[in-house]
């Protein structure tokens, strides 16, 4: 069965940082497109980063420069540094494959 | 950044059909924008129902499916069913990254 689990997110004054760790299993995230996406409150989906193997990372012009996409294979687990957090980051992040998606995280800035 | 549009909001009948479709500020809209679409019900993760212009998954329902009409994405709901009201979203690819529209509420009334 496959399955997404966030975590790492929490509150960060701006300007911080906070790394998102989304563990995967029933799969292998190294072999698969894998995603960022958030959702500020009330607000709709907003694509943050994707990485894959052979395509490479891409990142939305909002976060490129800040955030950074990476895997780890022994842990099969997927990551996402923040850094240089400000307010318009406040989002509930979501990692996911082409198909399957995690419960999210919820990450806030604020002072 | 490419901007991606679809209807605000959309109104179907139990049992009714319905298309909600998904435009790029870029032009047209190809197999090589790799379209998804995906349903939000409040309080939920999202869920995919499409991805790659017209492929399900094993959860989708067989009344939704996925094309490409008049140079845009396009969800058809066929035989609308009161659980699927909610917002759906699409998602489309340019080199690589990613640009979601701004969603559909549909509501089933």
């Amino acid at each position: 069965e496959v399955q997404l689990v966030e975590s790492g997110g929490g509150l960060v004054q701006p300007g911080g940082s906070l790394r998102l760790s989304c563990a995967a299993s029933g799969f292998i995230v190294s072999s698969d497109f894998m995603y960022w996406v958030r959702q500020a409150p009330g607000r709709g989906l907003e694509w943050v980063s994707m990485t894959h193997s052979i395509s490479g990372t891409f990142y939305a012009d909002s976060v490129r420069g800040r955030f950074t996409i990476s895997t780890d294979n022994s842990k099969n687990t997927l990551y996402l540094q923040m850094n240089s957090l400000t307010a318009e980051d406040t989002a509930l992040y979501y990692c996911a494959n082409r198909g399957y998606w995690g419960q999210g995280t919820l990450v806030t800035v604020s002072s | 950044q490419a901007v991606v549009t679809q209807e605000p909001s959309l109104t179907v009948s139990p049992g009714g059909t319905v298309t909600l479709t998904c435009g790029s500020s870029t032009g047209a809209v190809t197999s090589g924008h790799y379209p998804y679409w995906f349903q939000q019900k409040p309080g939920q993760a999202p869920r995919t129902l499409i991805h790659d212009t017209s492929n399900k998954h094993s959860w989708t329902p067989a009344r939704f499916s996925g094309s490409l009409l008049g140079g845009k994405a396009a969800l058809s709901l066929s035989g609308a069913q009161p659980e699927d009201e909610a917002e759906y979203y699409c998602l489309l690819f340019y080199s690589g990254t990613g640009v979601f529209g701004g969603g559909t509420k549909l509501t089933v009334l």
